[in-house]
């Protein structure tokens, strides 16, 4: 299986920092990776598709890129709501299989 | 508006077994694959099982092959997971999710259901 190693695994940042949560497949995944965010007690939501795709209704303070083995996903200016846990994943090659999370706390 | 609704977790003991549901409403339930994704409590998340719009191509993680089945009803728009043979690892959050394609591999998630907790005691 094509693992995920996110990192870090967890980061305090400010109000308006940028933050840079990265993302590296143990094999290469073309483009195939999403970003999700998820808060406590709630459902993965989608942030990025295809490594640099905007999701639906997504603000454009969320960034990705990358392609092949190693994916960024940027936020430019973090904002109160932005506090929460990150995950990427590949789609790309049975079993999908998702990064072991990066939470993002308040400084 | 896209909705997915899961149901049919509980507590259940070693070995037995649980079917969850997941009602798809919103959108034309057979132009999209689905997936099951787990998380056991204070982990990640696990993909478990995705299944095509037509119903006829499924995959599987290794840990739920040859236990877990799942399925698909486009005449009633509910997504299934048969679980047999359950163990205490199985304890978690199950979601089902839409895939953006009518086939799973390289097309992402984009709809979540909230979720529903199966509990296996040993």
């Amino acid at each position: 299986a094509i693992q995920l190693t996110q990192s870090p695994s967890s980061l305090s940042a400010s109000v308006g920092d940028r933050v840079t949560i990265t993302c590296r497949a143990s094999q290469g995944i073309s483009s195939a990776l999403a970003w999700y965010q998820q808060n406590p007690g709630k459902a993965p939501n989608l942030l990025i598709y295809d490594a640099s795709s905007l999701g639906t209704g997504v603000p454009s303070r969320f960034s990705g890129s990358g392609s092949g083995t190693d994916f960024t996903l940027t936020i430019s200016s973090l904002q109160p709501e932005d506090f929460a846990t990150y995950y990427c994943q590949q789609f790309n090659t049975y079993p999908f299989t998702f990064g072991g999370g990066t939470k993002v706390e308040i400084k | 508006e896209v909705q997915l609704v899961e149901s049919g977790g509980g507590l259940v003991q070693s070995g037995g077994s649980l079917r969850l549901s997941c009602a798809a409403s919103g959108f034309t339930f057979s132009n999209y694959a689905m997936s099951w994704v787990r998380q056991a409590p204070g982990k990640g998340l696990e993909w478990v099982s995705a299944i095509s719009g037509s119903g006829g191509i499924t995959y599987y993680t290794d840990s739920a092959k040859g236990r877990f089945t799942i399925s698909r009803d486009s005449s009633m728009n509910t997504l299934y997971l048969q679980m047999n043979s359950l163990r205490a690892e199985d304890t978690a959050i199950y979601y089902c999710a839409r895939h953006s394609e009518v086939v799973s591999r390289n097309s992402y998630s984009d709809h979540w259901g909230q979720g529903t907790l199966v509990t296996v005691s040993s």
